[in-house]
């Protein structure tokens, strides 16, 4: 299995601009979360999916912020508009009976 | 609240040192992770732990479930094992919570 897979690597984009991330799971693992990483505030869960229903979305900052989950392989968080202060390294991770495996991060960068 | 604690948050050892990095949490959980993250690298989960100890070449996981508290070892450490080391729990919930997370430094 190669892994959670996320895409890009790296985003630079200009402020105002519409940021979207990509994830995909790990095949039969059943949750799947995105979490956003600052020097400031570490690792924050943005939201989680189980069985690809959004579970908890406390942690998503403000409207700018959406993620969907339209089937059990892929997932993506959207920005729009992007601000400088989402600049950050954004990981995906899924999950089965407490196993837990993230992603390489998308770190975004917003100018 | 559910709370998890690391200490140090910083550890500086000379190379070939033994190192532990200690992980305590408020109630009971379901299970704790180890993880590690080199800088401006990825998270990578070394253990999964719900009781006992594992082991893992030279790295060392164990958790005492009643004392609420973990601790991961690293025998003769090496410079390729600096990097952020993170405890993080779930509380019996999908969720997992994160410690602050140790920042270790081995010096050649």
């Amino acid at each position: 299995d190669a892994g959670v897979i996320q895409s890009p690597r790296h985003e630079v984009t200009e402020m105002g601009q519409e940021v979207t991330l990509r994830c995909k799971p790990i095949s039969g693992h059943n949750s799947l979360f995105w979490y956003r990483q600052t020097m400031m505030r570490g690792l924050e869960l943005l939201i989680y999916f189980n069985n690809n229903v959004p579970i908890d979305d406390s942690g998503m900052p403000e409207d700018r912020f959406s993620a969907k989950m339209p089937n059990a392989s892929f997932s993506t968080l959207k920005i729009q508009p992007s601000e400088p202060r989402d600049s950050a390294v954004y990981f995906c991770a899924s999950s089965y009976n407490s196993a837990y495996t993230f992603g390489s991060g998308t770190r975004l960068t917003v100018v | 609240k559910n709370e998890v604690e690391q200490s140090p948050q910083n550890l500086t050892a000379q190379e070939g040192e033994f190192i532990t990095i200690n992980c305590s949490y408020s109630v009971g959980i379901s299970a704790l992770h180890w993880l590690q993250q080199h800088p401006g690298g990825g998270i990578v989960s070394l253990f999964m732990l719900s009781s006992g100890k594992k082991k893992h070449g030279r790295l060392i996981a164990t958790i005492n479930i009643q004392e609420k508290h973990s601790s991961l070892h690293i025998t003769a450490s090496h410079p390729r094992d600096s990097a952020v080391y993170i405890c993080a729990v779930y509380f019996g919930n999908e969720k997992l919570t994160f410690g602050t997370g140790t920042r270790l430094t081995i010096i050649p």
